[in-house]
């Protein structure tokens, strides 16, 4: 089993959608979170930070669930700069941070 | 501030040959580094530098070797590349548990 599991979509939505990507972990000890955005042949880009509080910025809504170890990302009002493709990423002991594979998401006009 | 920067952006190898892909930083992060990334797969852990003059080996070591040659730099070796070597390797930078910050990437295939 892999330590962090995204469905890999493609997602594809009109612009002004609401689209939600979740993700689980494996490793309960896991300390921090993230959400990366990528877009095609480009390196990884920071997006958010996950907190246990749940955070917003802007039209974006990260959720953590430590009891059921799972992340959520929350998209409103779909832009198409929004298409990429999005990471989670579980931080479980400081230098060892664990990627999912990504959910791809296409928002089209 | 460049902030990560790779060299070579692309390089394409014969089975067998030898090649170094360098990192440098220019944040003054004391971690550092080494991913592959291949379809489906995500990007995986290659070694990394928890400071400098320490090294770590990742998730998928086999086949590097790494050098943190100081705060700023950290290099990878394949000493005998493989077909299976062939992927996108990414350098990220960081402070411990931290946001990292990644290179372009270099674009390696092994023939």
């Amino acid at each position: 089993r892999k330590e962090v599991e995204q469905d890999p979509g493609p997602f594809n939505v009109p612009e002004g959608a609401t689209v939600a990507f979740n993700c689980t972990y494996s490793n309960s000890a896991s300390q921090s979170f993230f959400w990366y955005r990528q877009d095609c042949r480009k390196e990884p880009k920071l997006l958010m930070s996950v907190y246990s509080s749940g955070n917003e910025d802007g039209r974006f809504t990260a959720q953590l669930n430590r009891a059921s170890q799972y992340i959520s990302l929350l998209i409103r009002d779909s832009k198409l700069s929004d298409s990429a493709t999005y990471l989670c990423v579980v931080n479980e002991d400081n230098n060892d941070m664990r990627f999912g594979a990504g959910t791809r998401l296409t928002v089209k006009p | 501030n460049a902030g990560v920067t790779q060299t070579p952006k692309f390089q394409v190898l014969k089975t067998g040959q030898s090649m170094t892909l360098q990192c440098a930083q220019d944040m003054n992060h004391n971690s550092m580094y080494w991913y592959r990334q291949d379809p489906g797969m995500g990007l995986r852990l290659i070694y990394y530098s928890a400071s400098e003059g320490t090294t770590d080996k990742g998730e998928v070591p086999n086949g590097y070797n790494v050098s943190r040659l100081n705060k700023r730099e950290f290099s990878l070796r394949l000493e005998s590349a493989a077909p299976s070597q062939t992927s996108v390797y990414f350098c990220a930078s960081s402070e411990r548990g931290q946001e990292q910050f990644f290179g372009p990437g270099t674009r390696l295939t092994v023939l």
